[in-house]
Order: structure tokens, then sequence, then C-alpha cells
């Protein structure tokens, strides 16, 4: 979407390596999601964002994955010791309390 | 703790049948949203809708409408008169107005065929 700009666009790592993941949205909105869509699944919520701090970090599949938000705006998430299963698309969205979310065309990441 | 069920996985009909996606919720609050999105093949998510809990009047949008039902915590999709360009994964997703954590169902599959 317009409002949210995600980068990179595709990621092919090596298992074992970190990588970070950066989600840039237009200002002016509270809240940032971070989602995780596996191959013709749902959405898989991670972790979001009520300005810089994380109220809910439930979502995160395990301690190899962390995020972080600077200045209300852009955020990071990254992923450590990278494995096959992390192979997905991230999604970032952005929205504001009770408004709809705009998302991000998201970073493909592929682990070999 | 909030939850979205899709019950459907996959949809399929042929082209100009009404089709309808289902949509159950839970949740403890009592203000909350409630949201359609959906997924063409190119990917990205695409809102279509969204209600918050004390509005249960339904809504047509074109071929779209909305059915929400408190007394039964479902919100769900109809389209009439399919078209070969609404085939997509359908997603409903609830949020509410304390925390703002939007969660989503795990999706409808929609295919339409000429």
């Amino acid at each position: 979407g317009a409002g949210v700009s995600q980068s990179p666009s595709n990621k092919v790592t090596e298992k074992g390596k970190d990588v970070e993941l950066r989600c840039d949205p237009i200002s002016g909105h509270t809240a940032l999601y971070w989602y995780r869509q596996s191959l013709g699944q749902g959405l898989e919520f991670l972790i979001y964002f009520q300005g810089n701090s994380a109220p809910d970090k439930s979502g995160l599949p395990s301690d190899r994955f962390s995020a972080e938000r600077t200045g209300g705006s852009v955020s990071t998430l990254t992923i450590q010791r990278t494995q096959q299963e992390d192979s997905a698309v991230y999604l970032c969205a952005i929205g504001g309390r009770g408004t709809e979310a705009f998302f991000g065309q998201g970073t493909r990441l592929t682990v070999v | 703790a909030q939850k979205v069920t899709q019950a459907q996985t996959e949809i399929s009909v042929v082209e100009k049948e009404d089709v309808t996606l289902d949509c159950v919720y839970e949740t403890r609050d009592t203000t909350y949203y409630l949201f359609w999105y959906k997924q063409p093949p190119s990917g990205e998510l695409v809102f279509l809708i969204r209600r918050n809990s004390f509005d249960e009047q339904n809504e047509i949008s074109g071929r779209y409408s909305w059915n929400f039902q408190k007394s039964t915590s479902s919100f769900n999709f109809t389209i009439t008169a399919s078209q070969v360009v609404d085939s997509a994964v359908y997603f409903c997703a609830l949020s509410d107005a304390f925390n703002n954590d939007m969660r989503f169902g795990a999706g409808t599959r929609l295919t339409v065929k000429p």
C-alpha cells in the first residue's frame, strides 16, 4: 500500500544467518503490526506496537525473533539464526485505534 | 483474548452464483471492530469494510453485503452474482478498542469459475 514501505521486497538468506526486515510507514499512525504469511496460509500475528512500545509480543514464534520501533515510525523485525521454517512473506501494517490496517507489499523471505 | 474463526477453508462456485463467507469471532470486550480484507492473487491485502460493535446495521456495497449479528458473534460476507475477478482469499479480522490489537482469521479461498 502507498502508506507503508517495506524493504527489502525479497530476501534470500542462508540458514543460520541473521536478517533484518524494515517497515517504513507514513507518519500519523500510532499502531504498527507485523504478520507472517506462509505459502497458502493465513496471517499469523507476530507483534504490534502502540507508539514505540509493544504491548503484546506473544505472537513471536521464538526468541530468535525480535522487533523494535523508533520515533513512532520505522520498525525493524530481526530474525536471528534463520531456519528454513522462517521462509514466508512478512507483512507490516499501520493503523489507528479502531481503524482499518493498511498493509505494505511485504518482504518475501527465503531461507536456503 | 481475541479469536476469529473462518471455518470455510475453500469455496468454489460458478460465475453468477451467490456465495457467503462465514466469520465467527470471540472477544471479551464490549467495544470492538470487525473487518474484511481481500487478498487477490497479486498478494496485496485490500481493505473492504469496517464495522464497530455498536452498529449492527447490515451494509450493502454493490454486489457485496455484510451481515453483522452480535447474538451469534458472526460477521458474514455475501457476494451476489459472483464474478471471476472475485477469486481471492478473504480474511475476517477483529480489533478491540483498548489494545488496538488486530487478529485475523485463517482466510477463505474463493474460486469463481467461468
